[in-house]
């Protein structure tokens, strides 16, 4: 079966712009996870959806947020970019939710921002 | 704090030697551990986790892992590296009685000498 997508996978923006970035989990799957990935910090979580409610949120500040659709595909948006927000941003999906550890990840959507 | 800790964030081998990969967690309580591996420009798949089972986890592509409460490690390793083996490996935590998202490590990136 199909796994994980994210679109877009690369993307310029400039300081002040926002940005949207979409996810399809795998068939089934109802939670879905962000993650931003950078040389620095590495994995951080930002949050997790399952069944169209935020379960959990990271340590991010308001311009980071996200939703999730009746069809499990979730999308995540960054307002008002700075530079410090170029990373990878990836996503992943479970079944029941990210306790399982048993996470399929995308193959991320890379925000350069100038 | 830190939940997990990497030792080496890149480790060299030559094809055919030992891989061994550090992981150390810090919990009061026996956590859920799993090692992750990252190819370039793709997202992470998991390669083998612990839950309280078997102490030694056997994982995909010859990978094992052995949980050590003693030394709260749970290290990677590999009998004969192989060129392809040559990737970003993270080791993530869930700690009982917290979130139940995972923490990832900052990786270890394994390069293999032919």
């Amino acid at each position: 079966k199909a796994g994980v997508t994210q679109t877009p996978r690369y993307l310029i923006k400039t300081r002040g712009q926002q940005v949207t970035l979409s996810c399809s989990p795998i068939s089934g799957h109802r939670s879905v996870s962000w993650y931003q990935q950078t040389p620095g910090q590495g994995l951080q979580f930002l949050f997790e959806y399952f069944s169209e409610t935020q379960r959990n949120k990271g340590n991010f500040p308001g311009r980071f947020s996200g939703r999730q659709f009746s069809n499990s595909r979730s999308e995540m948006n960054v307002s008002t970019l700075e530079l410090g927000d170029s990373a990878l941003y990836l996503c992943a999906s479970s079944l029941s939710g990210p306790n399982t550890g048993e996470l399929f990840f995308g193959e991320g959507s890379r925000l350069t921002v100038l | 704090a830190q939940s997990v800790t990497q030792l080496g964030s890149h480790v060299s081998v030559s094809e055919g030697a030992l891989v061994l990969l550090r992981c150390n967690y810090s919990s009061s309580v026996p956590p859920y551990l799993f090692w992750y591996v990252q190819y370039p420009n793709q997202g992470l798949q998991l390669l083998l986790k612990y839950t309280s089972a078997a102490t030694l986890v056997k994982g995909i592509n010859g990978f094992e892992a052995e949980f050590k409460k003693s030394e709260t490690s749970f290290h990677l390793t590999k009998p004969s590296a192989h060129m392809s083996d040559a990737a970003e490996y993270f080791c993530a935590v869930i700690k009982s009685g917290g979130s139940y998202i995972p923490t990832f490590g900052r990786g270890t990136s394994l390069i293999v000498h032919p």
